[in-house]
């Protein structure tokens, strides 16, 4: 396996509530990479984040935040969730060197919202 | 914004026929990577391609990375049940100092008949 771990690995929330999802890097790995991936569609990157600062980001409004810690975990959470917000939430973790980062994934966690 | 755009969405085939997915990006890439997943799974990181004109072999797969480093290819020879799954590409620009984050084609999703 990737080394990488996420929880919960189910969740199921209501419109509006709030979510902290978690991920566990590879140990030495100084980026961790977050995505969503709806149901039948390829993952959509969220952000990134190097050294605990938020690195790159996709195409997500604000309540869409995370962050890094230098234990080598993360956490992303979702503000005034939406029923479009269910979706299976990857992290992935690699280490940056010049053009070649590997991207390693987690198993997701599984976002129901009613 | 960068796209990559995947084709075919979905390829059925006789196990033992050999198989090929595409992607094109819409911009120069620093590197592309491919993915398999399965069903319920999480992807799985198969191969990056870093060098203008790259081929790489791993057993029955063949990967190239255009001479434009805008497109890519997998081809899977003799295909057998265990390839069964969704294959992504997933392009991967540099800018400035950091990184862009994966952006993934939608797959390709690859079936195949005993």
């Amino acid at each position: 396996e990737t080394g990488v771990t996420q929880s919960p690995t189910h969740l199921i929330k209501t419109r509006g509530q709030q979510v902290t999802l978690r991920c566990s890097s590879q140990s030495g790995h100084n980026t961790v990479s977050w995505y969503q991936q709806a149901l039948g569609q390829g993952p959509q990157f969220i952000f990134q984040y190097y050294r605990e600062e938020e690195n790159g980001r996709g195409n997500f409004p604000p309540r869409f935040s995370g962050l890094q810690f230098p234990n080598y975990s993360s956490e992303l959470n979702v503000n005034a969730l939406e029923l479009d917000d269910s979706a299976l939430y990857l992290c992935a973790s690699s280490l940056v060197d010049r053009d070649e980062e590997t991207q390693y994934f987690g198993p997701g966690t599984r976002l129901l919202v009613l | 914004g960068q796209q990559v755009m995947q084709i075919p969405q979905y390829q059925h085939v006789q196990e033992g026929e050999d198989f090929t997915t595409y992607c094109n990006s819409s911009t120069t890439l620093s590197n592309i990577q491919w993915y398999k997943q399965r069903p319920g799974g999480h992807p799985v990181f198969l191969i990056q391609l870093v060098k203008s004109g790259e081929v790489k072999k791993q057993k029955r797969l063949t990967f190239q990375f255009g001479e434009a480093k805008k497109n890519s290819s997998l081809h899977i020879t003799a295909t057998q049940t265990t390839d069964v799954g969704t294959y992504f590409c997933a392009g991967q620009r540099r800018s400035g100092g950091g990184a862009d984050g994966l952006t993934f084609g939608k797959g390709t999703h690859l079936i195949i008949q005993p």
